[in-house]
């Protein structure tokens, strides 16, 4: 058990919907980070939050956004959706931002499954 | 960050040592070597990482070459729950990883 906790596991809905996928990091990790994965893409780097603020961004669509409250949850929101957004979303938290000495190795949640009829 | 260069896939002998190589020949000086799993379809697992010197965990151990181009994770005794995909990650600073296609490893019983 990472400590990092997502929810729903799995959730079903067709295209043209949106969709709120929930984190909750680590107790005390700062940051937090959201990927995608399809069968066709590997893992792919969507966005990181610290401390509420956004750190970095890889390739999000712009029908998806995110936020990272006060109580340091994320929720990835997912808009006009599409077939091709079916997918694994993990979630990742880290008590640093990336300081480049090495430290704040990342702990993965264990997704959330998005199918999209 | 410098890109990384795996087999797409190794077997192993379960009880015998995994040797998994990672090519990384543009790493520059501040870039960590970072080793993560992911067990079917279930979140990544960090495993270790080091700058230079050798490291060992409870996990794993992590040889790095003197010039830092390649490096080899260890995982002394395979076992069949150590059959996944194991991805090689160099970075520097910022901690959004970018995972590249990684190598499968199958552990035999």
């Amino acid at each position: 058990d990472s400590g990092v906790t997502q929810t729903p596991k799995h959730l079903i809905t067709a295209t043209g919907q949106r969709v709120t996928l929930r984190c909750s990091p680590r107790s005390g990790d700062l940051s937090v980070y959201w990927y995608q994965q399809s069968l066709d893409q590997g893992l792919q780097f969507l966005i990181q939050y610290y401390n509420g603020e956004e750190r970095a961004k890889g390739n999000i669509l712009e029908r998806f956004s995110a936020q990272q409250f006060p109580d340091l949850h994320s929720e990835l929101n997912l808009s006009s959706l599409e077939l091709g957004d079916s997918a694994l979303y993990f979630c990742a938290s880290s008590s640093s931002f990336g300081a480049g000495d090495g430290s704040g190795e990342l702990f993965f949640g264990e997704g959330s499954r998005l199918t999209v009829l | 960050d410098a890109k990384t260069t795996q087999p797409p896939s190794m077997d192993c002998a379960e009880g015998r040592a995994a040797n998994l190589p990672c090519n990384h020949s543009t790493i520059s000086g501040n870039e960590y070597v970072y080793w993560y799993r992911q067990i079917h379809s279930q979140g990544p697992q960090y495993i270790i990482h080091g700058l230079k010197n050798n490291e060992t965990n409870e996990m794993a151990s992590l040889i790095i070459t003197e010039d830092r181009k390649s490096s080899t994770l260890i995982l002394p005794h395979a076992t069949l729950r150590d059959t996944a995909v194991y991805y090689c990650i160099v970075k520097t600073g910022a901690n959004n990883l970018f995972f590249g296609t990684g190598t499968r490893l199958t552990v035999i019983p």
